[in-house]
This record gives C-alpha cells, sequence and structure tokens, in this order.
C-alpha cells in the first residue's frame, strides 16, 4: 500500500512567486492535515480536511496561504505571494479517523520550501 | 493548551551506546503522548504511543519511553544505539482529536562508528 505523498519534494522561488505543494493520503483516509516545520522550530498544525471539507483551519498563517481538497481526494496547498518567512518543510499527514487514540497519522516526506 | 518541550536540540552518541531522549510536556488532563522519528528522505513514523495503562510503553525498532506524571515527563530510550538510529525524533502530544496534537522542535541524533 503507498504511503503519503508529497510533492515537490524541494521548491525553491523567489519572494512574490507561487508555489503549490501537493499531497496524496493513503486510499481509503478520509482525514488529510497539513503541518509545516520552520527551520528548527516544531511542526505546527494548518489545517485539516475531512474529505473535501475543512473541519479547522485554525492554523493557517495568513491569507496566503489557500488549501484545497476537490473530490475529497489529494490536497494542494498554495502560497501566492510567497513570503521569506514561508521558508519551511510542509508536512503532509492522513488518518482514517481524527481522534488519536484511533487515527494514528501517517506524514509524508515533507515538501521543503525555500523562498529567496 | 498543551505544549512539548525537548531540551536537547542535538546528541551525539556512540553505536551500541544506552540512548535517553528527553521531553516534557504541559497539559491539564492526562494526555496522549507520542514519538516520532523521521529518517532522512523519509517522513515521520510512529515509534510508540502512550494513551493509558501502563506507563512504561514499547515501540517499534527497540525504543521504549516511560510516561512520568510527577514530572510531565515522556522520554524515550534504547538500550543500544545502532548506526541506523540516526534520525530526528519528536515528542507530541495530543488531546481529544488530531488536530490539537502538538510537537516538540526534534531532537537530531547523531551516531558516532
Amino acid at each position: 500500500e503507498a504511503g503519503v505523498t508529497q510533492f515537490p519534494s524541494h521548491s525553491v522561488i523567489e519572494k512574490g512567486q507561487t508555489v503549490t505543494l501537493r499531497c496524496d493520503p493513503i486510499s481509503g483516509h478520509d482525514n488529510l492535515y497539513w503541518y509545516r516545520r520552520v527551520m528548527g522550530k516544531e511542526i505546527k498544525f494548518l489545517l485539516h480536511f475531512v474529505k473535501e471539507s475543512k473541519q479547522d483551519e485554525s492554523g493557517m498563517p495568513n491569507n496566503r496561504f489557500l488549501a484545497e481538497r476537490t473530490g475529497g481526494t489529494y490536497s494542494t496547498l498554495k502560497v501566492q505571494p510567497a513570503e521569506l518567512e514561508d521558508s519551511g518543510v510542509y508536512f503532509c499527514a492522513s488518518s482514517q479517523d481524527q481522534g488519536p487514540s484511533t487515527g494514528e497519522l501517517f506524514f509524508g516526506e515533507g515538501s521543503r520550501l525555500t523562498v529567496l | 493548551a498543551q505544549s512539548v518541550t525537548q531540551p536537547d536540540i542535538h546528541i551525539t552518541v556512540s553505536e551500541g551506546a544506552s540512548l535517553e531522549l528527553r521531553c516534557n510536556y504541559s497539559y491539564g488532563a492526562t494526555p496522549y503522548l507520542f514519538w516520532y522519528v523521521q529518517s532522512p528522505g523519509q517522513g515521520l513514523q510512529l515509534l510508540l504511543k502512550y494513551f493509558s495503562g501502563d506507563t512504561l510503553v514499547q515501540g517499534i525498532k527497540g525504543f521504549e519511553a516511560e510516561f512520568k506524571r510527577s514530572q510531565s515527563s515522556f522520554n524515550l530510550r534504547k538500550p543500544s544505539v545502532h548506526w541506523s538510529d540516526a534520525a530526528e525524533y519528536f515528542c507530541a502530544v495530543g488531546a481529544h482529536n488530531n488536530n490539537d496534537m502538538r510537537f516538540g522542535a526534534g531532537t537530531r541524533l547523531t551516531v558516532k562508528p
């Protein structure tokens, strides 16, 4: 069974440009999460989808970030326009259930974003 | 709100030596506690978790962790480290759902031959 896959693995863009990150969750996982790790800091929650609906987007930093999950399968996270402080590693995770006791999170390798 | 502190940013141990990675948490109730590992080129992988019951939890790859409520700690241990254990380790504390999970800043482990 394929795990969570993320693309691209690394993206280098200039300030002001746009980047779109993609996440393919494990097949059958309704729950999809985006996290971000800024250099040397903790991994922080960005948002949570249940199927195609945004369940919780309280962690999204600002309106330059847009996440979608059309059809409830893969998800995209667009940053437009990118700023220097957006640099970091963006992790995607999926789970069958929402609760930590029954819904183990399966993480992708992460997409490293570098904004110059 | 819950939070996690991993006091050690980087630890170096010799292969075959024992390992202990520290994790302290802040949470008002009994927490859900996790350790994840990220090896180079890999995603985060769950090593072990604690929800209730026995405070000594066994995980994969020979790791174990002990929940100590009095110390608000959940330290990760391994009696004999292998070179393949070189990775970054994250402690996390959760609440009722995955949205509330909070991660520490990570501890990078280097294993010397």
